[in-house]
């Protein structure tokens, strides 16, 4: 079936660092890939997507690269700030692993100090 | 704008009880989901619905279940709310095609006392 792996939480950084936040997917056939983000207290909101091999989604200096020789669709930002701070899952859909249903990782919580 | 409502942020209700939490969509998705979502544990499917008056168990379907009489709307039932439901609620939808994302609600974050 369908999986995600992200890596642990919490990951923090300074204001202005440089984030990378790993995530690694199996899946049967081509799946479509996503990043949501969460602020505290809220639902989920889609941050970027990536529907095809070698696409590159990004929103809000985010982006992520649909690897598939690698199975992985690793969150990038150059420089990251306060207000980033967050949880972060990763997820992907196929039509042949079901496709009504989202598979989430676990999630990674970003902390972000001046 | 698209938009998934969820029709209480916060609600504390007694042992018991039965609890229902609404969803409605304004975006004519045919698929919609309800999840909790607990420290530690990530979210985890309750149920789902792809089409009105159909339904399919998540992974965590007892002391649930569902409605969905109009295809905007998606109900979640607490039959006998019992403190280990006390949880964030999360509703979602999505049309059909796996290139499609959910839409998530704001959730509502349940205490059962």
């Amino acid at each position: 079936g369908n999986s995600v792996t992200q890596m642990e939480g919490p990951v923090t950084l300074s204001e202005e660092a440089f984030l990378t936040i790993n995530c690694t997917y199996t899946a049967t056939g081509y799946p479509s890939l996503f990043w949501y983000v969460q602020y505290p207290g809220e639902g989920l909101q889609l941050l970027l997507k990536a529907t095809k091999a070698d696409d590159k989604g990004s929103n809000k200096g985010f982006e992520a690269t649909y690897r598939k020789e690698t199975t992985s669709f690793h969150l990038e930002k150059g420089s990251v700030q306060v207000s980033d701070s967050a949880v972060y899952f990763c997820a992907l859909t196929s039509f042949e692993g079901g496709g009504n249903k989202l598979t989430f990782g676990t999630g990674t919580q970003l902390k972000v100090e001046l | 704008d698209v938009k998934v409502t969820q029709s209480s942020r916060y609600l504390v209700k007694r042992t018991g009880e039965k609890v229902f939490l609404e969803c409605v969509q304004d975006m004519d998705h045919e698929n919609m989901f309800w999840y909790r979502q607990d420290p530690g544990l990530g979210l985890r499917l309750i149920y789902f619905s792809y089409d009105v008056k159909m339904k399919e168990k998540g992974d965590i379907p007892e002391g649930y279940s569902v409605s969905r009489e109009k295809k905007e709307r998606f109900s979640l039932i607490l039959e006998s709310a019992s403190t280990n439901q006390t949880s964030m609620y999360l509703c979602a939808s999505r049309p059909h095609g796996a290139k499609y994302g959910y839409t998530f609600g704001s959730g509502t974050r349940l205490t059962v006392v």
